[in-house]
């Protein structure tokens, strides 16, 4: 019954790597979210996109990029990691019609080291 | 975007309701309002959402004050796995402002056995 699916859990990276987070989700939603948690901060909103190749920056860009190939995937770059950026990463999509509610993956814990 | 305003943390013991406040006095006229909660290591799931009328679902009721600058998250009879952190957020309708929510820090919500 999973909606919307995180690739990683867990990642550790290097300072300077380039870093992939991917987010899949199966229900056919136009808006797809990065956010990242951290403590005593909340939920930020990094980047969304309201359609295919489309995007737009959220709250907190610098650092990272997205990219929207498809539909159903989202994906998180950023493209060299930083210690700051450690943290936890979540995907989330909505549809645009009405005002239903917005899903949510199970989060990436990205350790950068 | 509108502000909500909730308490840092709230307790309750287990069976008993808990009445969870949010305040957003700058509410617009087609804002709606959406809970979220949080459980630990998870990503935030949707509890319950309402534009003016009361609303009953499976997991919870939301309450509307008449001028709708004020709302209550009620669970009828908490249970361990309520424990959350419950997000209050407003909504603008579907199609604008690309769907984005905006988290703020939540109610960190404590049930004693």
């Amino acid at each position: 019954d999973v909606k919307v699916t995180q690739s990683s859990r867990y990642l550790v990276k290097r300072t300077g790597e380039k870093v992939f987070l991917e987010c899949v989700q199966d229900m056919d939603h136009e808006n797809m979210f990065w956010y990242r948690q951290d403590p005593g901060l909340g939920l930020r909103l990094i980047y969304f996109s309201y359609d295919v190749k489309m995007k737009e920056k959220g709250d907190i860009p610098e650092g990272y990029s997205v990219s929207r190939e498809k539909k159903e995937r989202f994906s998180l770059i950023l493209e060299s990691a930083s210690t700051n950026q450690t943290s936890m990463y979540l995907c989330a999509s909505r549809t645009i019609t009405g005002n239903t509610e917005a899903f949510f993956g199970q989060g990436t814990r990205l350790t950068v080291v | 975007d509108a502000k909500t305003t909730q308490p840092n943390s709230m307790e309750s013991n287990e069976e008993e309701p808990v009445h969870l406040p949010c305040n957003h006095s700058t509410i617009s006229g087609t804002d709606y309002i959406h809970w979220y909660r949080q459980l630990p290591s998870q990503g935030p799931e949707y509890v319950i959402h309402g534009l003016t009328s009361n609303v009953n679902n499976r997991m919870a009721s939301l309450a509307i004050a008449e001028d709708r600058k004020s709302s209550t998250l009620i669970l009828h009879r908490a249970t361990l796995r309520d424990a959350a952190v419950y997000y209050c957020i407003l909504s603008p309708p579907g199609g604008t402002s690309y769907g984005k929510l905006t988290f703020g820090q939540g109610t960190i919500l404590t049930v004693h056995p």
